[in-house]
C-alpha cells in the first residue's frame, strides 16, 4: 500500500507571496492532519480534516488555511508568508474513525518550506 | 496543563545499554498511546502503539503502559547509533484528536 504523498518536498518563497502545499493520503484513510515544525520545536498542530470537513484546529492565525477533497486529498494554504513561516510541513492520515482506537497517523515526507 | 509531556533530554547512553523514554499524559480517558522515531531532518515514523495496561515488546523495543498513573515509556534494549534520534510520544484524546510530546533526544555513544 502506497504511503502519504506531499507535494512540492521543497519551495523557497518570498515574504508576502501564498503558497499551497498538497497531500494525498494512504488509501483508505478519511483523515489528515497538518503540522509545522521548526527548528528546536516540537510538531505543532495546524488542523485536522475529515470528509471534507475541518474537525480539529490548532492555534494558528488565518493565514494558515487548509481544504480536504472527496477523494481525501488535502491542500493547505499559507497567505501573506513571513519569514518565520520557514517550516517542515507535515501531513499525517489516520483511518479517522470515532474513538480513536486502534487508528495511527502515518507521515508524509514533508515539505520543507523556506521564505526569503 | 500541557496534554503529553516528555522530558526533552537530550539522553545520552553507551551503545549496548537500555534507553528509557518517558512520557505522562493529561486526558485520563485517553485510549491510545504511540512512540515514533524522527531523524533529523526527516519525518516522524510510528515505532509502536499500545493500547493496553503492561508491556508489548517488538524486537527491541518494549512500550509500558500505566492508565492509573496515566504514563507511557519505551525501552530500547541493546542500544546502536543507528538509535540516535528523537522519539516522540503521541495520544489519542477523547476529542479524537492526536497529541504529540516534544520529542525526548537520545543519542547512543559508540
Amino acid at each position: 500500500k502506497a504511503g502519504v504523498t506531499q507535494t512540492p518536498r521543497y519551495l523557497i518563497k518570498t515574504r508576502g507571496q501564498q503558497v499551497t502545499l498538497s497531500c494525498s493520503p494512504i488509501s483508505g484513510h478519511r483523515s489528515v492532519s497538518w503540522y509545522q515544525q521548526t527548528p528546536g520545536q516540537g510538531l505543532q498542530f495546524l488542523f485536522e480534516y475529515f470528509s471534507e470537513t475541518q474537525r480539529n484546529k490548532g492555534n494558528f492565525p488565518g493565514r494558515f488555511s487548509g481544504r480536504q477533497f472527496s477523494n481525501s486529498r488535502s491542500e493547505m494554504n499559507v497567505s501573506t508568508l513571513e519569514l518565520g513561516d520557514s517550516a517542515l510541513y507535515l501531513c499525517a492520515s489516520s483511518l479517522g474513525g470515532l474513538a480513536g482506537a486502534g487508528d495511527t497517523q502515518y507521515f508524509g515526507p514533508g515539505t520543507r518550506l523556506t521564505v526569503l | 496543563q500541557k496534554e503529553v509531556e516528555q522530558n526533552s533530554g537530550p539522553l545520552s547512553v553507551p551503545e549496548g545499554a537500555i534507553a528509557s523514554l518517558n512520557c505522562t499524559y493529561s486526558d485520563r480517558v485517553s485510549q491510545s498511546f504511540f512512540w515514533y522515531r524522527q531523524y533529523s531532518g526527516k519525518s516522524p515514523e510510528l515505532i509502536m502503539s499500545i493500547y493496553s495496561n503492561g508491556d508489548k515488546e517488538d524486537g527491541r523495543f518494549t512500550a509500558q503502559l500505566n492508565k492509573a498513573s496515566q504514563y507511557v515509556s519505551l525501552l530500547i534494549r541493546d542500544s546502536q547509533p543507528s538509535d540516535s534520534a528523537t522519539y516522540l510520544c503521541a495520544v489519542i484524546n477523547t476529542g479524537n484528536q492526536f497529541y504529540f510530546g516534544t520529542g525526548t533526544s537520545l543519542t547512543v555513544i559508540p
